[in-house]
């Protein structure tokens, strides 16, 4: 499968526990999104990578939140002290360039007791 | 304001209607738009990008009017197969991000 993958698919957690999830883009693709879908929203972005420099963040991105593409290749997001709030898909894309299409992975499905 | 504003719906068809969706977008500085699909608990696919002069793939047509910021999409011939929710998605000309509209729930009955 040559699609972008994201791991893990569900999570389960406690409020106040930290979280992390992975991503992995297509391969060669330099561009990699992350976003954020509620139930009955649609995707909210949180931020992206062009190779490994993270370009840009979302105001929805608190503190608590931490990304990172350390060789250009796979996307870590890490949520810490996590809230209820949290509870939410994650969803991961990549893309070859500006204009080109981006293709998402089955995205994380968190859920914060 | 939404940056993009679609009518949720739903939109409960008979096989074989036509039926249209629209969505209007506010950033009048936006260059790409796109229809994208996305089935229940599944990540969203692009269905079709969309540009000024208008293009159609298959059943599908789907038309940009830059003037009024307005974006639509066409379903003709509805199958069972075409119920998800149907999100108007415009890009962000400097980075690349999409942003999306709350998306249009489509079910299609026999």
């Amino acid at each position: 499968d040559t699609g972008v993958s994201q791991d893990p698919r569900h999570k389960i957690t406690k409020r106040g526990q930290n979280v992390t999830f992975r991503c992995d883009p297509i391969s060669e693709h330099n561009r990699l999104y992350w976003y954020r879908q509620t139930l009955g929203q649609g995707p909210e972005f949180l931020t992206y990578f062009q190779n490994e420099a993270q370009l840009e963040k979302s105001r929805l991105l608190s503190d608590r939140f931490s990304a990172e593409r350390p060789k250009g290749s796979f996307s870590t997001l890490e949520i810490q002290r996590t809230e209820q709030g949290d509870s939410a898909m994650y969803l991961c894309a990549s893309s070859f360039g500006l204009q080109e299409t981006q293709y998402f992975g089955p995205g994380t499905r968190l859920l914060v007791l | 304001r939404k940056e993009v504003e679609q009518d949720p719906g739903p939109f409960n068809v008979p096989e074989g209607a036509t039926v249209a969706f629209n969505c209007t977008y506010s950033n009048s500085a936006s260059q790409s738009f796109f229809w994208y699909r996305q089935d229940c608990r599944k990540e969203p696919k692009l269905l079709m990008s969309v540009y000024s002069s208008g293009n159609e793939d298959g059943r599908f047509t789907a038309q940009l009017n830059r003037a009024s910021q307005y974006i639509s999409l066409l379903i003709r011939d509805s199958k069972l197969s075409d119920s998800a929710t149907y999100l108007c998605v415009v890009g962000s000309g400097n980075t690349g991000k999409l942003i999306f509209g709350q998306g249009t729930t489509l079910q299609v009955k026999p």
